[in-house]
């Protein structure tokens, strides 16, 4: 079956310091993963992609995420944490399902920057 | 100013009642989605439509109904069946079905009295 998962439902970085925010993948085939973000009390906003190509992908607002076939990964970073980048975060894998292309999302990781 | 519009931004439902939640996208788009948003357990897709006039019950179909009359509408329906409402719903919409850039709404809290 295919899933995401989120190890760590809370992470807390310092302003100013590298931030990193996990998510695993299982699928058959090769994958589509996704990163959205939540700010609170509204929807979610899409960050990137991976489809193929440079496993390191560029997104929007300074994040990027490396995929990493072998480790079947797919982490969000950014050099330099704002406070404004507070927020939740949704990995997601593109699946088959019901006959369509639907996608799965993980149960989220909220970042906590800290001024 | 395009987008999705959903409402009310907050409900509330009594006991045997059936409430609708509004979702309306200007955007065009083909495919319209609801998911429910649970603390802890991420989002879950509820129902969605690919074209006007079709839809596809989700993972969690159970208690809802929708209907996809018109390009730009996707109301659900939360029913009497539905034994435990409460919770922070989600419309979305992409381009087609096969575009996975989706574009959401800013949710409706749905609270059982």
């Amino acid at each position: 079956a295919q899933s995401v998962a989120q190890p760590e439902d809370q992470v807390n970085v310092a302003e100013g310091n590298p931030l990193t925010v996990k998510c695993t993948y299982s699928v058959s085939g090769n994958p589509y993963l996704f990163w959205y973000v939540q700010y609170p009390n509204r929807g979610l906003q899409f960050l990137l992609k991976y489809i193929t190509g440079d496993n390191l992908v560029k997104g929007s607002y300074g994040f990027e995420a490396e995929f990493n076939k072998s480790q079947t990964s797919f982490h969000l970073k950014k050099p330099s944490a704002l406070v404004s980048d507070s927020a939740l975060y949704f990995c997601a894998v593109r699946v088959l399902k019901f006959g369509a292309n639907n996608l799965f999302f993980g149960t989220g990781t909220r970042l906590t920057v800290i001024p | 100013d395009g987008g999705i519009t959903q409402s009310p931004k907050y409900l509330f439902r009594k006991e045997g009642q059936n409430v609708t939640l509004s979702c309306e996208q200007n955007l065009n788009h083909d495919a319209m989605y609801w998911y429910r948003q649970d603390p802890g357990q991420g989002l879950r897709l509820i129902y969605y439509s690919q074209i006007v006039n079709d839809f596809q019950k989700g993972d969690i179909a159970e208690g809802y109904s929708v209907s996809r009359e018109k390009k730009e509408s996707f109301p659900l329906t939360v029913t009497s069946a539905q034994k435990n409402p409460t919770a922070f719903y989600l419309c979305a919409s992409s381009p087609t079905s096969t575009n996975e850039k989706l574009f959401f709404g800013s949710g409706t809290q749905l609270s059982v009295l």
